[in-house]
């Protein structure tokens, strides 16, 4: 399958600070990719759409001013987490869609703890 | 909205038993793809049914597509310690792309 790659794998950050984390799709251009967040032994929820060139599109509840999505390049899309809270803390996982299979490809997440 | 019910959420068995995971919905997916995941990692493809009815084969694993697109399943046979981990479908509607995922079975085999 095809790789993506998220970095950092896991960073810890003060209350109040903000986190950027990135998300490449190394075998392929990636027009789509997504964001999830996912909580221990629980599924994947999804929290925005990542389209290049444009802006994202966020889920019913999640905060777009604090989830600030950029998708600069067919293989690159950030997410910085503004402001973090403790209860930001996550497991944040992306994606990048093939569009030709329909299918998703997972980087390897990242962990963020906010003290 | 498009909804995939997954069952069973934990399912915890000995070594050499045969399981299976049952993903249903009332609507139609395009493709249906399963995924495990374990600790600290990110979800990986096991395999993409298209075609309703469609049975696919992984080693001791079968992926079967409902004749209607709208429910899927996995069966393990001779389950071992190393297929412990999350398992989860994932449909592909007609949203753009978007992926309806399953709540998810956290599968554990004891040895």
């Amino acid at each position: 399958g095809a790789v993506v790659s998220q970095h950092p794998s896991w960073v810890i950050c003060k209350s109040g600070t903000s986190v950027k984390i990135e998300c490449r799709s190394l075998d392929f251009q990636a027009t789509t990719m997504f964001w999830y967040r996912q909580f221990p032994k629980q599924s994947l929820m999804l929290m925005a759409t990542s389209n290049e060139g444009s802006k994202a599109t966020y889920e019913q509840g999640v905060e777009k001013d604090k989830f600030l999505i950029n998708h600069a390049s067919l293989t690159l899309s950030t997410l910085t987490v503004t402001s973090a809270h403790p209860e930001d803390s996550s497991f944040y996982i992306c994606s990048a869609l093939n569009w030709n299979s329909y299918e998703q490809y997972f980087g390897p997440g990242t962990r963020l703890t906010v003290t | 909205t498009q909804l995939l019910e997954q069952s069973p959420q934990f399912l915890s068995i000995q070594e050499g038993e045969n399981l299976t995971v049952y993903c249903n919905s009332s609507s139609v997916f395009s493709s249906l793809q399963w995924y495990r995941q374990e600790p600290g990692e990110g979800p990986v493809l096991l395999v993409t049914v298209v075609t309703g009815g469609e049975v696919k084969k992984l080693k001791r694993l079968t992926f079967q597509f409902g004749d209607a697109r709208k429910d899927s399943s996995l069966h393990i046979t001779a389950a071992q310690p190393g297929d412990t981990g999350l398992y989860l479908c994932a449909g592909a509607g007609n949203q753009g792309g978007k992926l309806i995922f399953g709540q998810g079975t956290e599968l554990s085999v004891k040895p």
